[in-house]
């Protein structure tokens, strides 16, 4: 029974390029989020998607990040024109149902720009 | 706002020690869930426990125990005869609204010393 499973796990990117990060729910599960933790820091909500829709984004930066979670396929988290303050460890979480049930973390893609 | 609050930022204690991590929280809801995460060195969230608001029971998980007082919004978190292996970082975590987003607290690092 696979957990959520995220890739990469680290990530190296130079200012100015993109950045792509992958989340394949628990199976069964229908709910993905986004959680961004900067360093010595607790975790933020960013994105909350269920398929082929997003459901709340109110910890989204306005710009250069966008989020999706196709009908096929894992969630994506895409970050335009990296900068350095972006660098952070991005979390991934699942659950079957909102409003009642558990989200279960993936291992988090460490994003490193130079 | 909901807001999550772990004073303790770092413990240290010997093994076989017990210790109490401590959490309150703020809420408007009349029914809600709390959560605590562990975030060992490997850097994974780690699910642990989460309690319905309703039920003030205090709940034991072979050494780890939970003390829920809604009376005074906290959640304290103990573990009993402390080991090497519980050195992590531990996040008590409430949803905003629903399930979703959780807000977690700033974390509270434990060290366990042999």
């Amino acid at each position: 029974n696979a957990g959520v499973m995220q890739n990469p796990r680290h990530l190296v990117r130079r200012r100015g390029q993109e950045a792509r990060l992958r989340c394949s729910p628990m199976k069964g599960h229908s709910h993905v989020y986004w959680y961004r933790q900067l360093p010595e820091e607790g975790l933020k909500f960013m994105v909350y998607l269920q398929k082929e829709n997003i459901i709340d984004e109110s910890g989204m930066p306005k710009e250069r990040f966008s989020a999706e979670f196709p009908k096929e396929g894992p969630s994506i988290l895409r970050i335009q024109q990296v900068v350095r303050g972006d660098s952070a460890a991005y979390f991934c979480a699942s659950s079957p149902l909102t409003s009642t049930d558990t989200q279960y973390f993936g291992p988090g893609t460490r994003l490193t720009v130079l | 706002a909901q807001k999550v609050t772990q004073a303790q930022t770092e413990i240290s204690v010997v093994e076989k020690e017990d210790v109490t991590l401590d959490c309150v929280y703020e809420t408007r809801d009349t029914t809600y869930y709390l959560f605590w995460y562990k975030q060992p060195p490997s850097g994974e969230l780690v699910f642990l426990i989460r309690r319905n608001s309703f039920d003030e029971q205090n709940e034991i998980s072979g050494r780890y125990s939970w003390n829920f007082q809604k009376s005074t919004s906290s959640f304290n978190f103990t573990i009993t005869a402390s080991q090497v292996v519980d050195s992590a970082v531990y996040f008590c975590a409430h949803p905003l609204r629903g399930n979703t987003p959780l807000v977690f607290g700033k974390g509270t690092r434990l060290s366990v010393i042999a």
